[in-house]
């Protein structure tokens, strides 16, 4: 079956640290997208990718990037860790079709920033 | 000094009773809806969805009414098992250049008492 995995589940780091978060789909969906949860403000998302080579920033996408070179993978990348960074992340994708855009997630990324 | 934390909605039923979760959306624009449950330490997993072309949707157990003039969505669970406690979300999809990105709401807590 067709499935979208994250790796690690629990991360812990140390501020400044570089992190990256990996997100693989088999769905052969075009749409990627991170979102970070935290308690008060929901899913907000971070960054997306409607397709290899293309990235956009979401509503909260400083102190993140992502790359996307090949359909399945969209790595999340903290370039320099900070405390406000601790968060529940999550990779969904999607592909629109017929008016119908169902993201599908992943089980999720704890990440610590000590 | 006191700090103050956001708290989700909550609903509070009986196992067998039915339930009705709302959410208000943004966007006048938004042309499709969809509800996610998160069950916890899991990431959202599809429901049911709705386009702005149709005010009732009927699932398994699960019903979706859509109120555009009041900018007003709800989902009503039938017989309610404590297999449905989770946090609810709604989303909405902008479509037109935001076509894939989904703004959710910040959810509701569904607690089914055996």
């Amino acid at each position: 079956d067709a499935e979208i995995t994250q790796s690690p589940r629990h991360k812990i780091t140390e501020t400044g640290r570089q992190v990256t978060l990996a997100c693989h789909q088999t769905w052969n969906h075009n749409n990627m997208f991170w979102y970070r949860q935290d308690l008060g403000h929901g899913l907000r998302l971070i960054h997306y990718s409607y397709g290899v080579h293309d990235t956009n920033k979401g509503e909260v996408s400083d102190g993140y990037s992502v790359s996307r070179s090949n359909t399945e993978d969209l790595p999340l990348t903290l370039e320099s860790a900070a405390s406000s960074q601790t968060s529940v992340y999550f990779c969904a994708s999607s592909e629109y079709t017929g008016g119908k855009n169902i993201q599908y997630f992943g089980a999720g990324t704890r990440l610590s920033v000590l | 000094g006191e700090s103050v934390g956001l708290h989700l909605p909550t609903l509070s039923v009986q196992e067998g009773d039915n339930s009705i979760i709302n959410c208000a959306y943004s966007n006048s624009a938004s042309d499709y809806f969809i509800w996610y449950k998160q069950e916890s330490g899991k990431g959202p997993q599809f429901i049911i969805d709705i386009r702005s072309n149709m005010d009732k949707r009927q699932g398994q157990r699960v019903t979706v009414l859509l109120n555009k003039t009041v900018k007003h969505l709800s989902l009503q669970i039938a017989a309610t098992q404590p297999g449905d406690s989770a946090v609810y979300f709604c989303a909405e999809n902008l479509g037109g250049t935001s076509y894939g990105k989904l703004t959710f709401g910040q959810g509701t807590i569904l607690t089914v008492h055996p």
